[in-house]
């Protein structure tokens, strides 16, 4: 069964400090990964884009990297502000059936 | 460009009620879809349309209609509503069905049914 599995499911950081959200996924075969922010009361936001042969891509203060061998993938966010407090949800596509399989996503809070 | 726009923002409904939740974009894409957003779970895929006139069911259909009359326009109809169906509603536009488009999101109808 396709599933994409995201941790932790929350999670509090002091503004300023570093954090790594986590996804695990067993779609298969495997299109893309893709990371959304969806900040309180907003849509999601497409982040970044991961397809097989990509190990790490960054947009500003975020980088997401992809294990295609672990079927893991991870986002790091540097030196985080106030702002960063949302929800982030990873997304695997399925190559067959033009599938989506969405994570239930972590929930970030910045603290200042 | 006003991206996608939902309407309403919220709605309350008793159950048996019927309801059509509205969604709009400007961008030209040929991709729409629906999707339910509920605590603890993952974006569910409601119905999708790849083109004006072209509707298909996603994950969870039922109880829920589509139509696709023009490019802009893709709205939702509740049947009758059940509190099953309390939930957040998101449209989503793409420039393509292809897995490559990211979607562009509206920022939700938030829905409860009593």
């Amino acid at each position: 069964k396709n599933q994409v599995e995201q941790s932790p499911q929350s999670l509090i950081i002091l503004e300023g400090k570093n954090c790594t959200l986590q996804c695990n996924y067993t779609v298969s075969p495997f299109s893309n990964l893709r990371w959304y922010k969806q900040d309180t009361g907003r849509g999601p936001v497409s982040l970044t884009i991961m397809t097989f042969s990509e190990n790490t891509k960054s947009n500003g203060r975020y980088t997401a990297t992809l294990d295609a061998d672990t079927k893991q993938s991870s986002l790091h966010i540097t030196a985080s502000q106030l702002s960063d407090s949302a929800s982030y949800i990873c997304v695997v596509s399925a190559e067959y059936g033009n599938k989506l399989v969405f994570g239930a996503g972590t929930i970030l809070r910045v603290k200042s | 460009n006003a991206g996608v726009t939902q309407t309403p923002k919220f709605q309350v409904l008793k159950t048996g009620q019927s309801m059509t939740l509205q969604c709009a974009q400007d961008m030209n894409h040929e991709y729409m879809s629906w999707y339910r957003q509920d605590p603890g779970m993952g974006l569910r895929l409601i119905h999708y349309s790849v083109g004006a006139g072209i509707t298909d069911q996603g994950e969870v259909p039922n109880g829920y209609n589509v139509s696709r009359s023009t490019t802009e326009d893709f709205p939702l109809r509740l049947l009758s509503a059940a509190p099953s169906q309390t939930s957040v509603y998101f449209c989503a536009s793409s420039y393509s069905s292809s897995l490559d488009s990211p979607l562009h999101f509206g920022n939700g109808t938030r829905l409860t049914v009593t």
